[in-house]
């Protein structure tokens, strides 16, 4: 069966420093893989997807960005956090884009 | 611009009646419609899908429906029990403007169902 493993499940960091955070899909291949954010009061919101290894598209201009450096592997990274960039992570999957998508257990992110 | 909107932020009712969610849409025309559960501390977890030549699916004790006239879902929980509490979401597939195919989610509901 397929698996999502995100983490660490959750994180206080320093505004300035850098950020990493993985997640991981197993029994699966190729999947589209998709990070979003969900601030507090907020819906979801989606921040980057990828179709495949190395095809990252951003939905939004931010302070973060995303890798896949294999095909169930994808990262979320920042060179300097912001305070704004607190909020809930959260790495997902699917099959293909109208099928319906599986999320890891998010990663909580205070900035301070 | 494409949005989605569940216009009830909360919703209290009793145990054992109809809770009735709603997902309007505006700019879209979605051939699929998703609806998701997430609780605190959690991500969401997926709970059904209704297409557009469907008016109506069912599992267990949710039903959901989807108007592509009005721009509408409803998801009914019958029989509703303080374990349904949580936060539903809509979701749809934003095609488009740059996305192909990405899932696109409404604020949520959060449902409170009293013993």
């Amino acid at each position: 069966s397929q698996t999502i493993h995100q983490w660490p499940a959750t994180l206080v960091q320093p505004v300035g420093s850098p950020l990493s955070l993985e997640c991981t899909v197993e029994g699966t291949s190729n999947p589209n893989l998709y990070w979003y954010r969900q601030a507090a009061g907020r819906g979801l919101q989606l921040l980057f997807y990828s179709v495949g290894i190395g095809q990252i598209s951003s939905e939004v201009p931010q302070n973060l960005s995303a890798s896949r450096p294999q095909d169930r592997q994808f990262i979320l990274s920042s060179k300097k956090l912001l305070l704004s960039d607190s909020g809930f992570y959260l790495c997902a999957w699917s099959v293909r884009p109208n099928t319906e998508a599986f999320f890891g257990q998010g990663t909580r992110l205070t900035v301070v | 611009s494409q949005k989605i909107e569940q216009n009830s932020e909360a919703l209290n009712i009793q145990e054992g009646k109809t809770a009735t969610l709603t997902c309007n849409y505006t700019n879209y025309s979605p051939a699929y419609l998703q609806w998701y559960r997430q609780d605190p501390g959690r991500g969401p977890v997926f709970l059904l899908l209704i297409r557009e030549n469907e008016k109506e699916k069912r599992k267990e004790r949710l039903k959901v429906t989807f108007d592509t006239t009005l721009k509408q879902s409803l998801f009914h929980i019958t029989a509703s029990q303080p374990a349904d509490s949580a936060t539903y979401l809509c979701a749809l597939v934003k095609i488009g403007g740059g996305s192909q195919g990405n899932l696109i989610f409404g604020k949520g509901t959060k449902l409170s169902v009293k013993p």
